[in-house]
């Protein structure tokens, strides 16, 4: 089982480009977290999905963000006319089951920088 | 909103010594709190984690305690080891529709060997 596979590791982008960050969960895995860490500081939850739903989106901006996760392929979190602000760690994790239940498995993360 | 505290931000100790980190959470129907570990340039990495039916945990040298009442639950690590220093991260459930994990602002514990 190799975990949760986020890429790319790093990325760089100017000003007003967009940023796909991809992440495949644990194999068998059907829940997705998106979480973002600034340098020095906790990890904020942005996005839950399930397999071509939505369940919770109440910590991801309303406007530049987006996230999906369809049927076949990698979930994906979308960062359109990026900002220097959004310079951060992106954090993926899945969960087999509700992760009250079940671990949450985080992959190593995408590390985004905003020249 | 749902909220977890955690404190202290940094905690120094020489090895040996004992460290324990504490949080609180708003959400009384959180039910499930887990502690993650994370090295520097690393992921978070779950170490241990309680449920809302117990009141303490231990795995070796680790060991949490949850009081429900108070919304507060603490890390104790003994006898620590160099290896041991890295930043420790709370989190409580946020919704017990959604299940989503709140966490702490992270503690970072330094090992003084």
């Amino acid at each position: 089982n190799a975990g949760v596979m986020q890429n790319p590791r790093h990325l760089v982008r100017r000003r007003g480009q967009e940023a796909r960050l991809r992440c495949s969960p644990m194999k068998g895995h059907s829940h997705v977290y998106w979480y973002r860490q600034l340098p020095e500081e906790g990890l904020k939850f942005m996005v839950y999905l399930q397999k071509e739903n939505i369940i919770d989106e109440s910590g991801m901006p309303k406007e530049r963000f987006s996230a999906e996760f369809p049927k076949e392929g990698p979930s994906i979190l979308r960062i359109q006319q990026v900002v220097r602000g959004d310079s951060a760690a992106y954090f993926c994790a899945s969960s087999g089951l509700a992760v009250n239940t079940g671990e949450l498995f985080f992959g190593e993360g995408s590390r985004l920088t905003v020249l | 909103g749902e909220n977890v505290e955690q404190h202290p931000s940094t905690l120094s100790v020489q090895e040996g010594d004992s460290a324990v980190i504490k949080c609180t959470y708003s959400d009384s129907a959180s039910n499930y709190f887990p502690w993650y570990k994370q090295e520097l340039g690393k992921r978070p990495q779950l170490i241990i984690d309680i449920r809302s039916n117990v009141g303490e945990k231990k795995d070796q040298r680790i060991a949490v305690t949850l009081n429900k009442t108070a919304k507060h639950f603490s890390l104790h690590i003994t006898e620590t080891q160099p290896e041991d220093s890295a930043v420790y991260f709370c989190a409580a459930i946020g919704s017990s529709n959604t299940g989503k994990l709140i966490f702490g602002q992270g503690t970072t514990l330094q090992v003084k060997p």
